[in-house]
């Protein structure tokens, strides 16, 4: 049930861009992505909801395809501030419970 | 200025004890949640509640056992049927349903 998140790792200079992806075998209703830098509590970033619907940051963009259950979080023009462990929540079938399952996460490093 | 606060920051556990962790929100959230975090892994959902009086087993409940009696607390605790309780525990809060997590600092939690 465990979604998978690719990469695991991924270093990045500054001004460069990344795509973190999230798959699940099982249907989702919403996928929710957080980004946790080392030692501190994670920090929301994003929900994608099936039909569309996006609440979220302005500077990180996603993607949801609900056809092949997986989400794709887009990083443009890398910060240093970007660094840290991004990880996706998925909530599965009809939702809108907030329980969350996450990913195993993927580490971000961003060199000046 | 609202948010989760989570004590202590850090806990010893003796064997064969039970050990409580707290966790205080003043955001006004219906629901909160307590997750589990093991070093270079995901979160793992402990327990779940989105009403007062009531909550719901996570993933991995056993050993864990929680209360909900006023809105704004949401204790966890860890008695000792958890035989490998060490880990990092992280609570959170919403508004419930498809909203954003709020996370507090944690507690880390590590066996004597």
């Amino acid at each position: 049930q465990q979604p998978v998140q690719s990469p695991q790792a991924v270093i990045l200079r500054e001004g460069e861009d990344a795509v973190i992806n999230c798959s699940s075998s099982k249907a989702l209703y919403s996928v929710h992505w957080y980004r946790q830098k080392h030692g501190e509590a994670p920090v929301f970033l994003m929900i994608l909801l099936k039909g569309g619907e996006q609440k979220g940051h302005e500077k990180i963009s996603a993607s949801f395809n609900e056809k092949k259950q997986q989400s794709s979080l887009y990083l443009t023009a890398s910060q240093l501030s970007y660094s840290g462990t991004y990880f996706c929540g998925t909530e599965l079938g009809s939702g809108n419970t907030g329980k969350l399952i996450f990913g195993q996460g993927t580490t971000l490093q961003v060199k000046p | 200025d609202g948010g989760i606060t989570q004590s202590p920051k850090y806990l010893f556990r003796k064997e064969g004890q039970n050990v409580t962790l707290s966790c205080e929100q003043n955001l006004n959230h219906d629901a909160m949640y307590w997750y589990r975090q093991d070093p270079g892994q995901g979160l793992r959902l402990i327990y779940y509640s989105q009403i007062v009086n009531d909550f719901q087993k996570g993933d991995i409940a056993e050993g864990y056992s929680v209360s909900r009696e006023k809105k704004e607390s949401f204790p966890l605790t860890v008695t000792s049927a958890q035989k490998n309780p060490t880990a990092f525990y992280l609570c959170a809060s919403s508004r419930g349903g498809i909203q954003p997590q709020h996370f507090g600092d944690g507690t880390r939690l590590s066996i004597l």
